[in-house]
């Protein structure tokens, strides 16, 4: 069965520690990977697409990094305004654009200054 | 600037009651996407379109209906079939992916919050 697992389920940081969210994802073929930051009663911003595995996309503090199991959201130096929901979907081959793309439940993301 | 518009932002429904959610998109994206979103739970595909005048069921069809009468315009009604209708609702479109390998990410809007009165 497809499956994506974000793990930790809430991540607490100091301002300017660095550390790393983790997207475990289960699928017959990978179409694609997907990053999103979701802030309180807003809709996914889209972060990143990754596809194939060793791929890396990198956008001001964070980056993103694909392996054949998981991906990871690596953030450095983060400051409060970091402070997100991180959400990450993964997008199977053999299916039509929008039936299976699987979200993962997310990982709230909160650093204090 | 192009996006995605979801109004109400927020919405109560009586029992017993249909409400409809509106989603309008300007980015020319031909296929479009409604979510549900509970706490604690990734979100949940409810019905997508890829072209005018079709639409497709999701994981969690029953108690939902859709329209796609125009490109930019996808509205969802929450019937009264639907026993646990509050959540947040997501609207989202994108450009169709071509050929198998190919991928395009989906572009939310700010979406709607239901709750039963």
């Amino acid at each position: 069965e497809d499956q994506v697992t974000q793990s930790p389920e809430a991540l607490r940081l100091q301002e300017g520690e660095s550390s790393s969210l983790n997207c475990s994802y289960t699928v017959s073929g990978l179409r694609g990977l997907f990053w999103y930051r979701q802030d309180p009663g807003k809709g996914p911003e889209f972060l990143f697409t990754l596809y194939s595995a060793g791929e890396e996309k990198e956008k001001e503090r964070l980056k993103a990094t694909l392996t054949k199991k998981e991906s990871f959201l690596h953030i450095t130096a983060p400051k409060p305004e970091d402070s997100a929901t991180y959400l990450c979907a993964v997008q199977a081959i053999g299916y039509s654009s929008a039936s299976k793309i699987i979200f993962g439940s997310g990982t709230r993301l909160s650093i204090r200054p | 600037d192009g996006g995605i518009t979801q109004s109400p932002k927020y919405l109560f429904r009586k029992e017993g009651q249909n409400v409809t959610l509106s989603c309008e998109q300007n980015l020319n994206h031909d296929a479009m996407y409604w979510y549900r979103q509970d706490p604690g739970q990734g979100l949940r595909l409810i019905y997508y379109s890829q072209i005018v005048n079709d639409f497709q069921k999701g994981d969690i069809a029953e108690g939902y209906s859709v329209s796609r009468e125009k490109k930019e315009s996808f509205p969802l009604t929450v019937t009264s079939a639907q026993k646990n209708p509050t959540a947040f609702y997501l609207c989202a479109s994108s450009v169709l992916p071509e050929g198998r390998k190919s991928n395009q990410p989906q572009h939310f809007g700010d979406g709607t919050r239901l709750s039963i009165l």
